[in-house]
């Protein structure tokens, strides 16, 4: 079956430092998308990038498809960003199943 | 309010009790999720539906039911639970194709088994 694999499984950074995530994943993937899980909580949908670069806010998301890895970079990082990140993927685009990441748990201190 | 609901939040059971899990989704997705978050965070799909009509059904014990009535609700029932069915469950929903992923999640169903 398809395997993601994230890295670092962990970093810890100063408040205003930027963070780089890295996503690798075995199969090509029709569907990558990051997501953020805090402490207790649901996941949340960060960013939806299957190939190239996207930009939200301080998020910045580069996936090159035929390499099979996506990046998350978190720039100028704050402490409500600690939390942890996941990436998924999907081989197909028919939207029934998601294979997640192991997870990078980001703690940003002030 | 437009998102994904679960209830309950919590539960505490003990082995070999029954358990049901709601989920209702007010987003008018055609397709819901039963995704479990062990201890460690790691995350794995159970089951898909699409329309009421099951999808993906992972290798998951028997005990493990899904339930759909309508295409905005997905319950889940856990039949005789063991120990290391202690995780988060977590409910989510989305467009299916469409290509722009809309990837909702619940808040989660914590179960802990004694």
């Amino acid at each position: 079956g398809q395997q993601v694999q994230q890295s670092p499984a962990s970093l810890v950074l100063q408040e205003g430092e930027n963070a780089e995530l890295q996503c690798n994943f075995s199969s090509t993937a029709t569907r990558l998308q990051w997501f953020y899980q805090r402490p207790g909580g649901s996941l949340v949908s960060l960013l939806y990038n299957p190939s190239g670069t996207k930009h939200t806010g301080r998020l910045t998301s580069t996936t090159v498809t035929k390499e099979r890895r996506s990046s998350l970079h978190i720039s100028s990082s704050q402490t409500t960003d600690s939390g942890t990140y996941f990436c998924a993927m999907e081989p197909g685009n028919m939207g029934y199943k998601l294979t997640f990441g192991t997870g990078t748990s980001l703690l940003v201190d002030p | 309010e437009t998102a994904v609901f679960q209830t309950p939040n919590y539960h505490v059971t003990q082995v070999g009790n029954e358990v049901s899990f709601n989920c209702k989704q007010t987003l008018g997705h055609d397709t819901m999720y039963w995704y479990k978050q062990d201890s460690k965070k790691l995350l794995k799909i159970m089951f898909s539906y699409n329309n009421k009509q099951l999808i993906v059904n992972e290798t998951v014990p028997r005990r493990f039911s899904p339930q759909s009535s309508d295409k905005a609700h997905l319950n889940l029932r856990i039949k005789s639970v063991e120990p290391e069915d202690s995780a988060v469950y977590l409910c989510a929903s989305s467009s299916g194709q469409n290509a722009n992923s809309d990837y909702t999640f619940g808040s989660g169903t914590r179960l802990l088994v004694i």
